[in-house]
């Protein structure tokens, strides 16, 4: 069992649309959860970052962490074409190793 | 402020030779992890280095090695190059405290193995 499952998509949303992205895992230990948006051929960029359980909002986008339920979700509001990457979830216990998802690709239709 | 570089960007090597892949970590930054990303796939860790010394490995052979420099820039050596080893390699430079998750990526190299 990989330590994070995550949905490859792709998932295609009119502009506009809320957009959900999810996360699951299997490490309890988890304690930092970070959302990376990767645009073709570019490093990932760091979007937000939580820690432990709860919720962050930042812009458009909120970041949520279940850790009873090893669940993280990504929301984006008003969704642009600009928002159209694959974004990563990532994880870690400690500060020298994250986990990351396979990523979800988001195609934002005008 | 300058950011994370890498080189070079594409880089084919046949079976069995031996690769050097260079990051320069952003300014400030006293941390570099190194990721590979295969094709549709998440990066996979691969170690972290801080201040020269290693700080974590992940579930890669030791052909994977590595080093950090005193001005913070790294190397990722790969011996006996296997095709498996064809992949997107980042790496990602960071504070070495409380903001280590607070990573910037370079646009990594792109290894071709044939």
């Amino acid at each position: 069992q990989k330590e994070v499952e995550q949905d490859p998509g792709p998932l295609s949303v009119p502009e506009g649309a809320i957009v959900s992205l999810n996360c699951t895992y299997s490490n309890s230990a988890f304690q930092y959860f970070m959302w990376y948006r990767q645009y073709s051929r570019k490093g990932p960029e760091l979007l937000m970052y939580t820690y432990s359980s709860g919720n962050k909002e930042d812009g458009r986008f909120t970041a949520q962490v279940d850790k009873s339920s090893k669940y993280i979700s990504l929301f984006i509001r008003d969704s642009q074409p600009s928002d159209s990457a694959t974004y990563l979830c990532a994880m870690g216990y400690n500060f020298n190793k994250f986990y990351f998802g396979s990523g979800t690709k988001l195609n934002v239709k005008p | 402020e300058t950011g994370v570089t890498q080189s070079p960007t594409h880089l084919i090597k046949t079976r069995g030779q031996q690769v050097t892949l260079r990051c320069s970590s952003q300014s400030g930054h006293n941390t570099v992890s190194w990721y590979q990303q295969a094709l549709g796939q998440g990066p996979q860790f691969i170690f972290q280095y801080y201040r020269e010394e290693e700080n974590g490995r992940g579930n890669f052979p030791p052909r994977f090695s590595g080093l950090q420099f005193p001005n913070y820039s790294s190397e990722l050596n790969v011996n006996a190059l296997e095709l498996d080893d064809s992949a997107l390699y980042l790496c990602a430079s960071s504070y070495g405290d409380s903001r280590t998750y607070e990573q910037y990526f370079g646009p990594g190299t792109r290894l071709t193995v044939t």
